[in-house]
């Protein structure tokens, strides 16, 4: 059975850079044909999607977060990480990691979430 | 401002249906993009319902089904039980922005 959990700090300070990590299980990513994304609900607000990466390295970017963004992945340890720099408190949220078929297709498998405030 | 539309609330009584609608544009759903529909309860990862339209993954109940129409989307839930009292959102993909896109999601109450 696939799992993901994701990891990290749950404050940091504005204009630092969150960093969390999701970890895989139960599929090797180096192998798989799926892209890994991740997403946020902040407080009282919708879904929004950060961006996804292919096993290959290959990226994909929310428009609106993508001078901020960079998505990675390390086959070695089966997990994959998101970077988010110069962070605000409108980047408040719970942050999920999750798969997808392809980039743009629907997320079968998320993570539990993981909340992350920004305040100092 | 999210790129899809939801209704904010919708509400019913146990034993009967709610249908929960997804607007877009010819640049997501009107343009052919498939929608998909997630299943949100507190402190719990989200579950996928639907997918490819009108699809369910294994284990989901056959009281959820979905439709497509022009720029919208739709979740019908029959047979309402308490337990589906969630909140629910849409996804699509939209060409003019090369992202995917969420509805602002829909508070569903059991009343």
């Amino acid at each position: 059975q696939l799992q993901l959990q994701e990891s990290g700090p749950g404050l940091v300070k504005p204009s630092e850079t969150l960093s969390l990590t999701c970890t895989v299980s139960g599929d090797s990513i180096s192998s798989s044909p799926y892209y890994w994304a991740w997403i946020r609900l902040p407080p009282g607000k919708g879904l929004d999607w950060i961006g996804s990466i292919s096993s290959s390295g290959g990226t994909y970017y929310s428009p609106s977060l993508k001078t901020r963004v960079t998505i990675s992945v390390d086959t070695s340890t089966n997990h994959f990480s998101l970077s988010l720099s110069s962070v605000t408190a409108a980047d408040t949220a719970v942050y999920y990691c999750a798969r997808s078929k392809y980039s743009g297709s629907y997320l079968d498998f998320w993570g539990q979430g993981t909340l992350v405030t920004v305040s100092s | 401002q999210s790129v899809l539309t939801q209704p904010p609330s919708v509400s019913g009584a146990p034993g009967l249906r709610v249908t929960i609608s997804c607007t877009g544009s010819s640049s997501n759903i009107g343009a052919g993009y498939d929608v998909y529909w997630y299943q949100l309860l507190p402190g719990t990862a989200p579950k996928l319902l639907i997918y490819g339209n009108d699809y369910r993954p294994s284990g989901v109940p056959d009281r959820f089904s979905g439709s497509k129409s022009g720029t919208s989307g739709s979740l019908d839930i029959t047979g309402l039980q308490p337990e589906d009292e969630a909140d629910y959102y849409c996804q699509s993909y939209d060409s003019s922005l090369s992202a995917t896109v969420f509805g602002g999601g829909t508070k569903l109450t059991v009343l």
